[in-house]
């Protein structure tokens, strides 16, 4: 079975320019996580997803950053414009259900701002 | 602000080893999970331990929870040069949404050397 897919692996932009991540997670799951990971630091969650509800969106830095999740299957996570503060690494991750169950994280996107 | 929090930051140990993680944590919590990240990779899921249970066995790993000290442990027995990686605890406590949010420390980095 295939795990959580994320595209792309690497992107290095300039500031001021918009950027998008994409995510399929594993068949079946429900549940979608959007995390970003500084250096040295553990995930900090920015949106969670229950089918295509948005049901935490409490730490997405809402003037720059969206996210959707159409037919509550693959989710985009798009960054406009982005910032040097904004390098990082972006993790998805998926769950069969809701929060408090496993979460299955695909590679990352490593995001470098220039 | 951090949920959990790791202890030690880092840990160098021979190979065969045992090696231990702390993990602290603020509020009240269902479930505590450890995961496991290699270097430039995703998070991988160890183990699951509920708040009503206090020990768990998976493999060559062992997980302890103490909820009345907000506190649980990861020991890897016989430690091999390919459990060298960053572990981190997430737990899952209440909101004031009454939802449940997914919140990661910030990591021991473990390095076993061959």
């Amino acid at each position: 079975e295939a795990g959580v897919v994320q595209s792309p692996r690497y992107k290095i932009i300039e500031k001021k320019q918009p950027v998008a991540f994409w995510c399929n997670p594993i068949s079946g799951h429900n549940t979608l996580y959007w995390y970003r990971q500084n250096l040295g630091q553990g995930p900090e969650l920015l949106i969670r997803y229950e089918n295509e509800e948005a049901v935490d969106d409490s730490q997405l830095p809402k003037d720059r950053f969206s996210a959707e999740r159409l037919k509550g299957v693959d989710s985009t996570l798009k960054i406009q414009p982005a910032e040097l503060g904004d390098s990082a690494v972006y993790l998805c991750a998926s769950s069969l259900r809701q929060a408090q169950e496993t979460q299955y994280f695909g590679p990352g996107t490593r995001l470098l701002v220039l | 602000s951090q949920q959990g929090e790791e202890d030690p930051q880092a840990l160098s140990i021979q190979e065969g080893e045992n090696a231990t993680m702390n993990c602290s944590y603020k509020t009240s919590i269902n479930n505590l999970q450890w995961y496991r990240q290699n270097s430039g990779r995703g998070l991988v899921h160890l183990i699951l331990i509920r708040s009503n249970e206090r020990e768990k066995h998976s493999g060559r790993l062992r997980v302890t929870l103490d909820t009345s000290k907000k506190s649980s442990s990861l020991l890897i027995t016989a430690s091999r040069a390919a459990d060298t990686a960053s572990y981190f605890c997430a737990t899952d406590p209440l909101i004031n949404t009454g939802g449940f949010k997914t919140i990661f420390g910030a990591g021991t980095r473990l390095f076993v050397k061959a």
